[in-house]
């Protein structure tokens, strides 16, 4: 089993509409959670981190951390053209190193 | 947020030529640095992680001598591929820690 695992997508969803993306882990020691964006050739960039239970909201963003069940989500609300990208889930371990899913490909269609 | 630079952007070399690529934080120290290696469509895959002041720690499967890591201060490591082959093309990326991680904009090698 995957360290963590994310669906690869593609996920596609009309423009205006909100984008769910998932992602689970096997460590339950795990604390620390990130969102990165990647865009087609270029490195990613950081959306996001959390690191308690619940919602954590940022503009149209929200992450979502279930330390129960192993799982951590981002919701993007009105979802743009631009946002079609890749979405990386990395959990942090005690080394600050980043433990990445494989990636989700989102595509907003206008 | 914290930058991290990378150089050069993009390198095209012969191959058995050694390519040093350069990862600086500009705006903070790092005492740690991480190596990435991306192939088309493909999720990032860490290569090592460089501590400043010592040996680099690398991934199973990462050739160290292969992959030459130096951390020689807190704003700067380098990746150095020796004797490249065209299996090493691929878009490197790095990326320093200061509180989160922070990519720098990688470095697409391309080996003839």
């Amino acid at each position: 089993q995957k360290e963590v695992e994310q669906n690869s997508g593609p996920l596609s969803v009309p423009e205006g509409a909100i984008a769910s993306l998932n992602c689970t882990y096997s460590d339950r020691g795990s604390q620390s959670f990130f969102w990165y964006r990647q865009y087609s050739g270029k490195s990613p960039e950081l959306i996001m981190s959390i690191y308690s239970n619940g919602d954590k909201e940022d503009g149209r963003f929200t992450a979502q951390l279930n330390k129960a069940s192993q799982y951590v989500s981002l919701l993007i609300r009105d979802s743009q053209p631009s946002d079609s990208a890749t979405y990386l889930c990395g959990r942090k371990d005690a080394g600050n190193m980043l433990t990445f899913g494989g990636g989700t490909r989102l595509m907003v269609k206008p | 947020g914290a930058v991290v630079s990378q150089h050069p952007s993009r390198v095209i070399c012969k191959s058995g030529t050694s390519v040093k690529i350069e990862c600086r934080s500009l705006d903070f120290q790092a005492t740690t640095m991480f190596w990435y290696r991306q192939f088309p469509k493909k999720s990032l895959m860490l290569m090592a992680t460089s501590n400043e002041g010592s040996k680099a720690t690398y991934e199973q499967g990462v050739e160290k001598d292969k992959f030459l890591i130096n951390h020689a201060s807190l704003t700067l490591s380098t990746l150095t591929v020796t004797s490249a082959h065209p299996e090493d093309s691929s878009f490197y990326i790095c990326s320093a820690h200061s509180g989160k991680q922070f990519f720098g904009p990688g470095t697409r090698l391309t080996v003839l």
